[in-house]
């Protein structure tokens, strides 16, 4: 149980263009999921927490205009990456709780983006 | 935000070698988890820690959280290929919107035969 489906695993773009991900809680609910961005090689760092019905926190230094995130559902949150540049090139990552609290977190498999 | 203090970034050892990552909060975390990153896989969930002075083991894993609740370590007994990966501390604050976690930034193992 507690699988979380990241969509897509990888995606190039050019420039400029808008490139949405989907992060979705396949057996359970997830009243809140978190967005972390990843550097080869490095840890992952905390973007935003995705609430349910509510606006997105971002941390400190997260762009809440280029990195758009919507929950729209108890089971699917999606950030959106727009005017993309080639700085923005990484691997997110999704992850989310089967119960609130202090309870691990199960993670996307993650999506690779590239941008030329 | 706070942050999880992680060391070594690297460790290579010889199969059958012991090997020990630490984690270090300057602030009292409400619990710290431990993930395991194949390489170019996801993070994956390993154990959590609430208790002051806690331990737990895990087959060839030892997990431990100190006593004030601002340390933690991850020891593996003779280390074998499989084992290779990074290994992430996750603390978790009080303060944390949606109880998030910091992940430290990692411990990479690499294991020869």
């Amino acid at each position: 149980g507690a699988v979380v489906s990241q969509h897509p695993s990888w995606v190039i773009c050019k420039s400029g263009t808008s490139v949405k991900i989907e992060c979705r809680s396949l057996d359970f609910q997830a009243t809140t999921m978190f967005w972390y961005r990843q550097f080869p090689k490095q840890s992952l760092m905390l973007m935003a927490t995705s609430n349910e019905g509510s606006k997105a926190t971002y941390e400190q230094g997260v762009e809440k205009d280029k990195f758009l995130i919507n929950h729209a559902s108890l089971t699917l949150s999606t950030l959106t990456v727009t005017s993309a540049h080639p700085e923005d090139s990484s691997f997110y990552i999704c992850s989310a709780r089967d119960w609130t609290g202090y309870s691990p977190l199960h993670f996307g498999n993650g999506t690779r983006l590239t941008v030329t | 935000g706070q942050q999880v203090m992680q060391i070594p970034q690297y460790q290579h050892v010889q199969e059958g070698e012991d090997f020990t990552t630490y984690c270090n909060s300057s602030t009292t975390l409400s619990n710290i988890q431990w993930y395991k990153q194949r390489p170019g896989g996801h993070p994956v969930f390993l154990i959590q820690l609430v208790k002051s002075g806690e331990v737990k083991k895990q087959k060839r894993l030892t997990f431990q959280f100190g006593e004030a609740k601002k340390n933690s370590s991850l020891h593996i007994t003779a280390t074998q290929t499989t084992d290779v990966g990074t290994y992430f501390c996750a603390g978790q604050f009080t303060s944390n919107s949606g109880y998030a976690l910091n992940f430290g930034k990692g411990t990479s193992l690499l294991v020869t035969p």
